[in-house]
């Protein structure tokens, strides 16, 4: 039972040019939406988040969208930088008063070209 | 200090030895996470402690045990485990509320023979 799935398995896009990465969940209960990219022997790295009540969210080049009737949410990177090459993985959490629950979703390699 | 760190970095044992995996954090966080991850696959909870107590454990096979001695360290005690337990074992830590976002150690790759 995959709760949070990311069905494209890489992405690739030219230096300069927007990269979209998707994921969509199943789970009503997650509150929080979140993207960590992962380098090669490295452990994740949070990225950026977003609530569940909020449908938009920005940190410099990074903006989450959050479309809660369709379950889906995608994170934009403009503009792409070779330094952005890595997997990204999409997380979701119920809210927990004893830190989180997240479910990660299975990954996407996102390969940015000079 | 933003560091979680992961000792060892690789770990190869045997099935019928005990071994630990031991986490360390400096920030402050009060809750601590140990997550499992096989290749090509998304890393999956195992135990997340709070306030140095087990809070969640994920139906996890009573060959892996966890222990939080102090709000600083996490550790995750191995005795015969099978092959199939060969992953990336991932500490993490975060403020106790529950938002997600977690800092992650390099992780520690275990091969079990």
């Amino acid at each position: 039972d995959q709760q949070v799935k990311q069905n494209s398995p890489s992405l690739s896009v030219q230096e300069g040019r927007i990269s979209i990465l998707n994921c969509d969940y199943t789970n009503s209960m997650f509150d929080y939406f979140l993207w960590y990219k992962k380098y090669p022997a490295e452990g994740p790295t949070f990225l950026i988040s977003i609530s569940s009540i909020k449908d938009k969210n920005e940190d410099g080049r990074f903006t989450v969208f959050l479309n809660k009737s369709a379950k889906h949410l995608s994170l934009h990177i403009v503009p792409s930088q070779p330094g952005d090459s890595a997997v990204y993985f999409c997380a979701a959490s119920p809210w927990e008063t004893s830190g989180s629950r997240l479910t990660f979703g299975e990954g996407t390699q996102l390969t940015v070209n000079p | 200090d933003t560091e979680v760190t992961q000792t060892p970095k690789h770990l190869v044992m045997g099935m019928t030895n005990k071994k630990s995996l031991k986490c360390e954090q400096h920030m402050g966080h009060r809750a601590m996470y140990w997550y499992k991850q096989k290749a090509k696959k998304p890393p999956e909870l195992m135990f997340v402690y709070s306030y140095e107590k087990l809070s969640i454990n994920e139906s996890v096979p009573s060959r892996f045990s966890p222990e939080c001695p102090n709000s600083s360290l996490l550790n995750l005690h191995l005795h015969a485990l099978q092959p199939e337990d060969s992953a990336l074992y991932l500490c993490a830590s975060s403020h106790s509320r529950g938002t997600g976002e977690l800092f992650f150690g390099e992780g520690s790759r275990l091969t079990v023979l």
